[in-house]
């Protein structure tokens, strides 16, 4: 089983600040990394699939990055609104894995 | 717009049974592979189960392998899952979603399972 790993786990960040979100897989998975925004008591939305395609409707302040084992989420100019839990996720093997979450706190 | 909705959720004791269901609309359902993912309380995501559109091949992972089974109804645009032998560990709310390939570009909004000891 491939295992994700996401860091930091919390990040409290003022708006419009940049925040990054590290994804690394304990193997390669080429680029076949995606991720998700999850709101508190929302359920998850894809932001990111294949590491850098944005998903349709995804503000352009969000992009991802990486290929192979390491990967990065990025978000330019922090809103309030994205106050969430950021997953990652590989599609590479069975069985599909996730990252453990990243959560990101507004100041 | 794309909608899934899920139902079935509730409260079983440990070793009993529930079946989830998962309408779509908004979308051909038959074109596309319809997943099963969990969440337990204050945790992560957890894949549990897909299906590809033709209902032809299954995957599980290996905590509900031999225990849980996905199907599906492409005539009423409706994805299942039957839980059986069910464990406290099982509690969680799941979500159903669904994709062309990977990823799950679509999610509903989930039903809460809860299996008492």
């Amino acid at each position: 089983e491939i295992v994700l790993t996401q860091s930091p786990a919390f990040q409290s960040v003022t708006p419009k600040e940049t925040v990054t979100i590290t994804c690394r897989a304990s193997q390669s998975i080429r680029s076949s990394l995606h991720w998700y925004q999850q709101k508190p008591n929302q359920s998850p939305k894809l932001l990111i699939k294949y590491a850098s395609q944005s998903f349709s409707g995804v503000p352009s302040r969000f992009s991802g990055s990486g290929s192979g084992t390491d990967f990065i989420l990025t978000i330019n100019s922090l809103e309030a609104e994205d106050a969430a839990t950021y997953y990652c996720h590989q599609s590479s093997s069975l069985p599909w894995t996730f990252g453990q979450g990243t959560k990101v706190e507004i100041k | 717009e794309v909608q899934l909705v899920e139902s079935g959720g509730g409260l079983v004791q440990r070793g009993g049974s529930l079946r989830l269901s998962c309408v779509a609309s908004g979308f051909t359902f038959s074109n596309y592979w319809m997943h099963w993912v969990r969440q337990a309380p204050g945790k992560g995501l957890v894949w549990v189960s897909r299906l590809n559109g033709e209902g032809a091949s299954t995957s599980y992972a290996d905590t509900v392998k031999g225990r849980f089974t996905i199907s599906r109804d492409n005539a009423k645009n409706t994805l299942f899952l039957e839980m059986n032998s069910l464990r406290v560990e099982d509690t969680a709310v799941y979500y159903c979603a669904s994709g062309l390939g990977p990823p799950f570009e679509y999610w509903g909004q989930g039903t809460l399972v809860t299996v008492s000891s």
